[in-house]
């Protein structure tokens, strides 16, 4: 079973700017998750799907932050635009279903450095 | 609301000796408990978890925790330490709030540090 993927793995960019996160689910997994870690922190919850349809984005900050996942399937995370507080790893999670028991699987990450 | 809280963020142990990595956890529904472990560079892995079943949890390398619902405690132990043990380990809480979605928290992690 293929893992979740994401890319890229690395990027830097320039504060002010924009920058984009790809996220491919486990095949069949309806929950996907978005999370920020910033160094020495544990990972923050910014945004969970099920299916199409967003359940919790409380804690995305949406003035700068947006995110998508249209067929239900991949997802896209976007910073527009970015500040050097937004240095970090952005992981995304997915899993089988809701439910308090659900193993959550993760992806590599991506690592932002905004200078 | 939920939170976790992860009394240690360092443990150094020597390598054999055994590991204690403490968390506790506030709930306002009857929650799942996990613990995954997060090496240098690598995503984040599944160690074990809780769900109302055996309040005894073994997981992976070894590794089990203990579910204390009178002391809010899900502490995670090894009888003994190694090498590859060395990693960032981060408890977390999961419930199914009203709206009928889980909700998931994180705490700050504890990394682990083994000794030759």
């Amino acid at each position: 079973e293929a893992g979740v993927a994401q890319s890229p793995r690395y990027k830097i960019i320039e504060k002010r700017q924009s920058v984009a996160f790809w996220c491919n689910p486990i095949s069949g997994h309806a929950t996907l998750y978005w999370y920020q870690q910033i160094l020495g922190q544990g990972p923050k919850l910014l945004i969970q799907f099920q299916n199409n349809g967003v359940v919790d984005d409380s804690q995305l900050p949406k003035d700068r932050f947006s995110a998508e996942r249209l067929k239900g399937v991949d997802s896209t995370l976007k910073i527009q635009p970015a500040k050097l507080e937004d240095s970090a790893v952005y992981l995304c999670a997915s899993s089988l279903r809701q439910g308090r028991n659900n193993e959550q699987f993760f992806g590599p990450g991506t690592r932002l450095t905004v200078l | 609301a939920q939170s976790v809280t992860q009394l240690d963020s360092h443990v150094s142990v020597s390598e054999g000796t055994p590991v204690l990595l403490r968390c506790n956890y506030s709930s306002s529904y009857s929650p799942s408990l996990f613990w995954y472990v997060q090496h240098p560079n690598k995503g984040l892995q599944l160690l074990l978890k809780y769900t109302s079943a055996a309040t005894l949890v073994k997981g992976i390398n070894g590794f089990e925790a203990e579910f204390k619902k009178s002391e809010t405690s899900f502490h995670l132990t090894k009888p003994s330490a190694h090498m590859s043990d060395a990693a960032e380990y981060f408890c977390v809480v999961s419930e199914v709030n009203s709206g009928g979605y889980q909700k998931v928290t994180f705490g700050t992690g504890t990394k682990l540090q083994v000794i030759p």
